[in-house]
């Protein structure tokens, strides 16, 4: 069983331009999760999408930033008109029980993408 | 303080010797959970505690958790300089009306030098 996949894992962006991350998750899972890390620091919490749903957006920054989990095909995280401080790593999590919901909530990381901006 | 905030943030030590590692959270929670991050990769979950649970094994992890203090404790008995990596203690908080999501602390580097 695959586990999460983030692609790209090096992402390099000039000031201005789109940045799109993807995340597929770990099979059987539909619960998807968006972090952030900036340098020597912990997880933000960014996203929690369901498939085609939207649960909680707290961490997302309202302009620039989207998110979506298709019917088909991996998790996006988009990023409009990057800036330097959007430089970070850019996890994506999965779980088979979602937040909020009866049962262990543990989450499963991918490798992360990592986002520079020039 | 956020919720989940580790001490120390930087732990060095010798391979063989034990290593502790603290949490202190703020609001109730379901359950806590320790990963651990090497440089440059992802999180790997090492073990969850259940909030009506004191304690809890795996391996060479223990990890403690007191409710009434809100404070967990990880700690790595016979330490490897493989255990080289940040740690850090994620809360699933007790909300009302769902939509819970993991809370991370800022971490614990740990340096276990040969």
């Amino acid at each position: 069983n695959a586990g999460v996949m983030q692609n790209p894992r090096h992402l390099v962006r000039r000031r201005g331009q789109e940045a799109r991350l993807r995340c597929s998750p770990m099979k059987g899972h539909s619960h998807v999760y968006w972090y952030r890390q900036l340098p020597e620091e912990g997880l933000k919490f960014m996203v929690y999408l369901q498939k085609e749903n939207i649960i909680d957006e707290s961490g997302m920054p309202k302009e620039r930033f989207s998110a979506e989990f298709p019917k088909e095909g991996p998790s996006i995280l988009r990023i409009q008109q990057v800036v330097r401080g959007d430089s970070a790593a850019y996890f994506c999590a999965s779980s088979p029980v979602g937040a909020g919901l009866a049962g262990d909530h543990e989450e499963f990381f991918g490798p992360g993408t990592r986002l520079t901006v020039l | 303080s956020q919720q989940g905030e580790e001490d120390p943030q930087a732990l060095s030590i010798q391979e063989g010797e034990n290593a502790t590692m603290n949490c202190s959270y703020k609001t109730s929670i379901n359950n806590l959970q320790w990963y651990r991050q090497n440089s440059g990769r992802g999180l790997v979950h090492l073990i969850l505690i259940r909030s009506n649970e004191r304690e809890k094994h795996s391996g060479r992890l223990r990890v403690t958790l007191d409710t009434s203090k809100k404070s967990s404790s990880l700690l790595i008995t016979a330490s490897r300089a493989a255990d080289t990596a940040s740690y850090f203690c994620a809360t699933d908080p007790q909300l009302t009306g769902g939509g819970n999501k993991l809370t991370f602390g800022t971490g614990t580097q740990l340096k276990v030098e040969l």
